[in-house]
């Protein structure tokens, strides 16, 4: 079983519709980012979060460290925001080097 | 703008090949990381380095080896290519938590 798990594996969605991703983790984290992957393989870190929530523009992320779950929102969905997102987990002893990985929420967003 | 820039895009060895990759970031960071990017497995950790001269292995190193002489270069080595490093290899840097990822590069090995 992986560490960090991510649902659902893809996604799509209409213009316009709010979007959810899911992110649960069976180990001890200090913090937790979500990443987006365009096609071409750039990844974009949008969040580090450790508690609470954090928004940027469309782009909400919440955490509840206790519950072992995260989630990232999308509202007004858009075209552009098709890409791959990606959680990741920074295991306790807080070095990046322990950073765990979901397998990533392919998201298509159609017009 | 911070930067993280990955020497090559696209690359195509042969068998047996040394390959170079190479990872510049501009930010001063300490901390610098090389992935490999698989479908369906994620991704993996190769090497991340915390200083200049300093390495520690990451999840999958065999086959790889890396070498960080000044600050801001990380660089990936494959000593002798097999087709089984045919992958998206991503190089990363961050500071105070921050991630910041180069571009990838796509190897594929013949």
């Amino acid at each position: 079983k992986n560490e960090v798990e991510q649902s659902p594996q893809n996604l799509t969605a209409q213009e316009g519709e709010f979007i959810t991703i899911n992110c649960s983790y069976s180990v001890g984290i200090s913090a937790l980012h979500w990443l987006q992957q365009h096609p071409g393989g750039g990844i974009v870190s949008l969040f580090m979060l450790s508690s609470g929530k954090k928004k940027h523009g469309r782009l909400i992320a919440t955490i509840n460290i206790q519950e072992k779950h995260s989630s990232l929102h999308i509202t007004a969905s858009h075209p552009r925001d098709s890409a791959v997102y990606i959680c990741a987990g920074v295991n306790y002893g807080g070095s990046q080097g322990n950073l765990i990985f979901g397998k990533g929420t392919k998201l298509s967003v159609k017009p | 703008d911070v930067k993280v820039t990955q020497s090559s895009r696209y690359l195509v060895k042969r068998t047996g090949e040394k390959v170079f990759l190479e990872c510049v970031q501009d930010m001063d960071h300490e901390n610098m990381f090389w992935y490999r990017q698989d479908p369906g497995l994620g991704l993996r950790l190769i090497y991340f380095s915390y200083d200049v001269k300093m390495k520690e292995k990451g999840d999958i190193p065999e086959g790889y080896s890396v070498s960080r002489e000044k600050k801001e270069r990380f660089s990936l080595i494959l000593e002798s290519a097999s087709t089984n490093q045919t992958s998206m290899y991503l190089c990363a840097s961050s500071l105070s938590g921050e991630l910041f990822f180069g571009e990838g590069s796509r190897l594929t090995v013949l």
